[in-house]
């Protein structure tokens, strides 16, 4: 299981956008890379998940170079409801993940 | 949190009671685990199971034991619980997508006090 990661926090403002990065070097062929938030006294959420180059929902955007040694998240315009924790894991397809072990996350906080 | 049903979601122990936690999913899926996560911190694993009848030591097992007797529910035993096991217990279950890897889905979580 390819390990990840992130800083531990960052801080921004309303309106701002928002860019955790994520490095996983020991990624492998078939490893998808997931991204979680996890409000206070809440379970983590799926936010986005990515192979390579770009995806983006309605949430987030997620930048993957060519090599996929790192990951970026990127939140459009920052609320104060952003506020939480972002967690990056590498996922492998298909199966069980086995000891999946999530890292200490970015705790994010947007102030007005 | 559709799909994953964690009882209770408030408890409060003696140190050396002992409890169940429940975790039931209604969406099939082979893997399941359970997490703790205490104050400030995050996610720690304490055990999974990749399918019925099967389950293996996470990060920190000392303290628990599971059982997953079926597809449906996994549980955590605290035999003698201890004030250090004071935390919010999280299970996840291991779906997939549409497009890509599986992803986790977690219950509501189940808040423990001991005493």
């Amino acid at each position: 299981l390819a390990k990840t990661t992130q800083p531990i926090s960052m801080d921004s403002y309303e309106g701002q956008e928002v860019n955790i990065t994520c490095s996983h070097n020991n990624i492998a062929t078939n490893d998808y890379i997931t991204w979680y938030q996890q409000f206070p006294s809440q379970g983590p959420r799926f936010i986005i998940q990515g192979y390579k180059t770009k995806v983006t929902n309605e949430v987030a955007s997620l930048f993957i170079p060519a090599d996929r040694k790192s990951s970026t998240l990127s939140l459009p315009r920052v609320s104060l409801s952003d506020t939480a924790v972002y967690y990056c894991l590498v996922l492998n397809y298909g199966g069980s993940q086995g000891n999946l072990i999530f890292g200490k996350g970015t705790k994010l906080s947007v102030k007005p | 949190n559709a799909g994953v049903t964690q009882t209770p979601k408030f408890q409060v122990l003696k140190t050396g009671q002992s409890m169940t936690l429940q975790c039931a999913q209604d969406m099939n899926h082979n893997s399941m685990y359970w997490y703790r996560q205490d104050p400030g911190m995050g996610l720690r694993l304490i055990y999974y199971s990749a399918s019925e009848g099967t389950t293996d030591k996470g990060e920190v097992p000392n303290g628990y034991n599971v059982s997953r007797l079926n597809k449906r529910e996994f549980s955590l035993r605290l035999e003698s619980a201890a004030p250090s096991q004071t935390s919010v217990y999280f299970c996840a279950i291991q779906a997939g997508t549409a497009s890509g890897a599986n992803v986790l889905t977690f219950g509501a979580g189940s808040r423990l006090t001991v005493l």
